[in-house]
């Protein structure tokens, strides 16, 4: 059974600084998705990695696909409050329809 | 906005009792998937039709059900409601089943079982 597993599960972070979030998951696959989630809203797509070594960036933020390590990361530069959100990587092995998520990163960025 | 349109947007309703949530997929998407979102369970992938077929199962119980139309609705049919029923059902549609494409999320139909 794939199992997708985030870390950190909550995390707080000052305005400007940077970190990052990890998604390790248990079954070969070369295709990872980032989502968004707002409070009490649908999820938004952020990136779609198909490919080891893949690395996508969008305003602040990056992420990266490394699929010989099973690991995908987001990483946050400069953070500011609107970033403030819950964040998931979710995994499809089964060529394009089942999606796997991860229990998701609650992230505070405080001012 | 994704596109993606679900209804009802909330639904209260009481043990043994039988739902209907639709959703609406973007404008040409053939793909449908139904998500279930709880606390204890997280994010869940439930079924997915493609054209009006059914493409993928996942853990989806069998009080519920599934169906896509000829317009390419669909409609997800929650029977013997449960109090862990209770969740958000989500909506997701993609242009093709291919691999690469996006799922687009829909608003969500928030079930409260009593």
């Amino acid at each position: 059974e794939l199992k997708v597993e985030q870390n950190p599960l909550f995390l707080s972070m000052q305005e400007g600084k940077n970190y990052t979030i990890y998604c390790n998951y248990s079954t070969t696959s070369d295709r990872l998705y980032w989502y968004r989630q707002d409070p009490g809203k649908s999820l938004e797509s952020l990136f779609v990695l198909l490919s080891n070594g893949a690395v996508k960036q969008e305003g602040r933020l990056m992420a990266s696909l490394d699929t010989k390590a099973r690991l995908s990361t987001l990483h946050i530069t400069a953070a500011v409050h609107d970033l403030s959100a819950t964040y998931f990587c979710a995994v499809d092995v089964t060529s394009g329809s089942r999606l796997t998520f991860g229990e998701g990163t609650q992230l505070t960025v405080n001012p | 906005d994704s596109g993606v349109t679900q209804t009802p947007k909330h639904l209260i309703t009481a043990t043994g009792q039988r739902v209907t949530l639709r959703c609406s997929p973007r404008s040409g998407d053939l793909s449908v998937y139904w998500y279930q979102q709880s606390l204890d369970q997280g994010l869940q992938f439930l079924i997915q039709y493609y054209n009006g077929e059914e493409r993928a199962k996942g853990n989806i119980l069998e009080r519920f059900s599934a169906q896509q139309f000829p317009d390419l609705h669909s409609e997800l049919n929650l029977s013997s409601l449960e109090l862990g029923d209770s969740a958000l059902y989500f909506c997701a549609s993609s242009a093709t089943s291919w691999e690469s494409d996006t799922q687009y999320f829909g608003p969500g139909t928030r079930l409260t079982v009593l």
